[in-house]
């Protein structure tokens, strides 16, 4: 099953960009993955998937155009510019693996973002 | 508008039986390719996906916990049913339920429900 990999944590200034990076184990370039965001407190929210040709179906609810996403080889790329306070949260990402018996769902670590 | 709800104990203790209930609103858990997953996040650490149930009955578990776990559907009360045995204080977590569709994203999360295992 894949392992993904993302640093714990990111800053950036108000009004700034920042790009988040979530990395999947070696063999599975192909992955689809998914970007949670989860403020402080509160239950995680979807923000998108992603592959390499880009965003796959729609973003969740509610979630602006300063939000992108990328994916390049091993890695899944969420960019947030244009930063606001309310962005300050921490960021997973997760995917699905195999199917029947040993269907698994894993997540990242998470990274929090501080917002400057 | 989808909306899921987390209830259950607050505490428990070493050994017991966590018995949580999913409820929902917005969605059927007959309809074709729509399921409901549960995920916990002990305090500070990350997501841990535990367990999957979908319309047909079909059903996932985390193999490292699956000896321990139970998922349930009641499609009358929109409900879903988890189980975990054996609780230890390590199993102290945030338990979210969460709504999937055509097998794609967790797109709906419920608030979560903290569960504190002690003595």
């Amino acid at each position: 099953q894949p392992v993904l990999t993302q640093p714990p944590s990111a800053s950036a200034s108000l009004g700034a960009s920042v790009t988040l990076t979530c990395t999947l184990s070696s063999g599975y370039s192909n992955y689809k993955v998914d970007w949670y965001q989860q403020r402080p407190g509160k239950g995680p929210r979807f923000v998108m998937r992603v592959d390499t040709g880009g965003i796959v179906g729609s973003k969740g609810d509610g979630i602006p155009d300063r939000f992108s996403v990328l994916g390049s080889g091993l890695n899944r790329y969420l960019t947030i510019k244009n930063i606001q306070e309310e962005d300050e949260s921490d960021y997973h990402c997760g995917a699905d693996h195999g199917s029947g018996s040993n269907f698994v769902w894993v997540f990242g670590g998470g990274t929090k973002l501080t917002v400057l | 508008q989808i909306t899921l709800k987390e209830s259950g104990p607050t505490l428990v203790k070493p050994t017991q039986t966590l018995t949580l209930t999913c409820t929902f609103s917005g969605f059927s858990l007959s309809t074709s390719g729509v399921g409901v997953g549960w995920i916990r996040q002990p305090p500070g650490k990350a997501l841990d996906w535990l367990a999957l149930i979908y319309w047909n009955d079909d059903k996932r578990y985390s193999p490292s916990l699956e000896s321990r776990l139970t998922i349930t559907k009641d499609t009358s009360k929109n409900q879903v049913v988890l189980t975990m045995t054996n609780m230890d204080p390590v199993d102290t977590a945030t338990f979210y339920c969460a709504h999937r569709r055509d097998y794609a994203e967790f797109d709906i999360w419920g608030q979560g429900t903290m569960v504190t295992v002690s003595s």
